[in-house]
């Protein structure tokens, strides 16, 4: 098992451009999330789908949309990038421990790089 | 929303020697509390976790203690070792209302242990 997969591993944009994380889990995960992770501020929830057909804002959500395709993959899209979206993206996946309101483990992919010029 | 905060934002220590990381939380309906592991370039793993039905959890070396009244939770890990050098992060997770397992997480520690 490959567990979470994500692409690209590191991406330079400029200014405006827009772009596409791809995420991938083959662990029949329900939950997926999108964090990033910025020096000093931990790792912030921007988008996360409780289920396959569902998706719902994290903390930082301004500047990103998503879509969970389906049970499998969950993308995050960046349609005008901006400096302050510099950072290293996560993508993780949960099995509800006990149903939907009972956290469990995260796993997360590798992280992709993204710097905006 | 959730809010934690965690300290020491660095902590060194030498090899053999215990260490310390302490967080605290805001929300009362918090009840899941798991602590990760970060090695330099690589993902957050997770390495252990605490449920708000016990006060102290265990794993070799890691240990976990929970304060409900007060709000904090904290990471032991003793005897130390080289090994041991990563960012931990410590997370709650708020069960009521539509959380769906969401983590918040805390700032994170960098650890080193010196040889």
């Amino acid at each position: 098992n490959a567990g979470v997969t994500q692409t690209p591993k590191f991406q330079v944009l400029k200014t405006g451009q827009s772009m596409t994380l791809q995420c991938a889990q083959d662990m029949n995960h329900n939950s997926m999330y999108w964090y990033r992770q910025d020096p000093g501020m931990g790792l912030r929830l921007i988008y996360y789908s409780a289920s396959e057909g569902t998706t719902d804002k994290g903390e930082v959500p301004n500047g990103y949309n998503v879509s969970r395709l389906n049970k499998r993959e969950f993308s995050l899209r960046l349609e005008s990038a901006a400096p302050s979206q510099t950072s290293v993206y996560f993508c993780a996946s949960s099995e509800l421990a006990g149903g939907p309101k009972v956290a469990g483990e995260l796993f997360f992919g590798e992280g992709s790089r993204l710097t905006v010029l | 929303g959730e809010n934690v905060e965690q300290h020491p934002s660095t902590l060194s220590v030498q090899e053999g020697d215990s260490a310390v990381i302490k967080c605290t939380y805001s929300d009362s309906a918090s009840n899941y509390f798991p602590w990760y592991k970060q090695e330099l370039g690589k993902r957050p793993q997770l390495i252990i976790d605490i449920r708000s039905n016990v006060g102290e959890k265990k794993d070799q070396r890691i240990a976990v203690t929970l304060n409900k009244t007060a709000k904090h939770f904290s990471l032991h890990i003793t005897e130390t070792q080289p090994e041991d050098s990563a960012v931990y992060f410590c997370a709650a997770s708020n069960a009521g209302g539509t959380s769906y397992g969401k983590l918040t997480f805390g700032q994170g520690t960098i650890l080193t242990v010196h040889p």
